[in-house]
This record gives C-alpha cells, structure tokens and sequence, in this order.
C-alpha cells in the first residue's frame, strides 16, 4: 500500500541553524500539506502546496518557514533560524484532490537546543 | 474560526467492552470529518471520513462513527475494543478539504 515517507525520523539542532525536513508522498497525489504537534499539544496545520505554490498557510507559517518541491517526489519544510518553540513532531501529508482525505507520514521529531 | 472539541482527554475501558470517543465541530453546513488514530512514536493512521450521504460511516479495524448535525457531532464507536487500540484518537475537520483543524485528542488505555 502506498504511503507517505520522511526522513530524519529525529533531527536534533542548535537554535539558529537551519534545517530541512524531507517529505515523499504517495506518488500520484497532487496536494502536499505540513502539519506540526508540539509535544502535549494539538496537531496545527502549517501549510498547504498544490502546483508548485503554497495554497494555504497558517499564522505559524512565517517568515523563517519555506516549502519547497525540488524534484518529482520530494516536498520539503525548510526553517531558516531554528528557535527552542520549534521543537515539535512534524507530519507531511498528502492528498489525491483539495476534498480527498489526507495521508499522513510517520513523522520527523525535531528538537532544538 | 473552525474549532473541533473532544471533551475526553483518557479514557480507559476493560477489553471486550464498547467504546464511544465524542466529538464536536463548529464549522460549516456540510463540513469534512475524520478520524485518525496515532500509536505512540507512529504517524497518523486514517481510520475513517465523512463526506456526505449515509451519516453512518464505517472504518478500518472495526470502527464506526456517526454524523449527527443537528448535535454538531462526530462520535467514533467499536462495539468491542481490543488492547492493540490502545492509542491517541484525532478527530478532524476539514475545510474545503485543505485545512485539517484538530481536536486536543483522546487517550484511550484498554484494561484487561
């Protein structure tokens, strides 16, 4: 069955580096989401990519947040200046269509020091 | 604003037992539910979704869920729960079907 991967499953770094997240989808989905959950906390949406542009965003997603499809597979977050509040589990998802249900990967814990 | 609620933070019920897990959605005449569930150190697995049309929907692993609007409910039943469901459930909305806005989540513990 097909599924969502990413890659680091841990990703451990210093506040003020940068970091990028990776994201394979399931192959024939056009909609890519990123998603966060900070420890103890709800699942917030990040941002949604559809087309090669960012569809939608939320407050969180500012300046220091960027996505990126470099390649047919792969859909990245990329934070520029890591903060100690970014330490978060962080879930790629992926969709068929805007109203389809949404996949999600396993997850890239990220802890900033 | 969407807001989904789930009053329940733990539940824990004997195995063989049922099991309702509640939830509430405050957005949109025709809204986009879901039901996830999150093992720990897994991602989230989709257990089942409501478009529209029978508001009696079943799942994977034996779940069902009923849409009731005139309650703003979502609620997530198994007749009988096993100790592998032991989990996290995540009730979720969806706008347009982009957006997914989460609830807080229910810890469900199955006691033998």
């Amino acid at each position: 069955e097909p599924e969502v991967t990413q890659t680091p499953s841990h990703q451990v770094t210093q506040m003020g580096q940068e970091v990028i997240l990776r994201c394979v989808p399931i192959s024939n989905h056009l909609y890519f989401y990123w998603y966060r959950q900070i420890l103890g906390q709800k699942v917030e949406f990040l941002v949604s990519f559809y087309n090669n542009e960012i569809s939608e965003k939320s407050e969180i997603f500012d300046d220091q947040f960027s996505v990126e499809r470099p390649d047919g597979s792969n859909f990245t977050l990329k934070i520029r200046s890591t903060k100690l509040e970014d330490s978060a589990m962080y879930f790629c998802a992926s969709s068929l269509r805007v109203d389809y249900e949404q996949y999600f990967g396993p997850g890239t814990r990220l802890t900033v020091t | 604003a969407q807001s989904v609620t789930q009053p329940d933070i733990h539940i824990t019920v004997s195995e063989g037992a049922s099991l309702e897990l509640r939830c509430n959605y405050s957005y949109g005449a025709t809204p986009y539910l879901f039901w996830y569930v999150q093992s720990p150190g897994q991602g989230l697995q989709l257990l089942l979704k409501y478009f529209s049309g029978d508001t009696l929907v079943q799942g994977i692993k034996g779940f069902e869920a009923e849409f009731k609007r005139s309650q703003s409910s979502f609620n997530l039943r198994k007749p009988s729960v096993h100790w592998s469901d032991a989990a996290e459930y995540f009730c979720a909305e969806g706008h347009a079907g982009n957006m997914l806005t989460f609830g807080g989540g229910t810890r469900l513990m199955v006691k033998p």
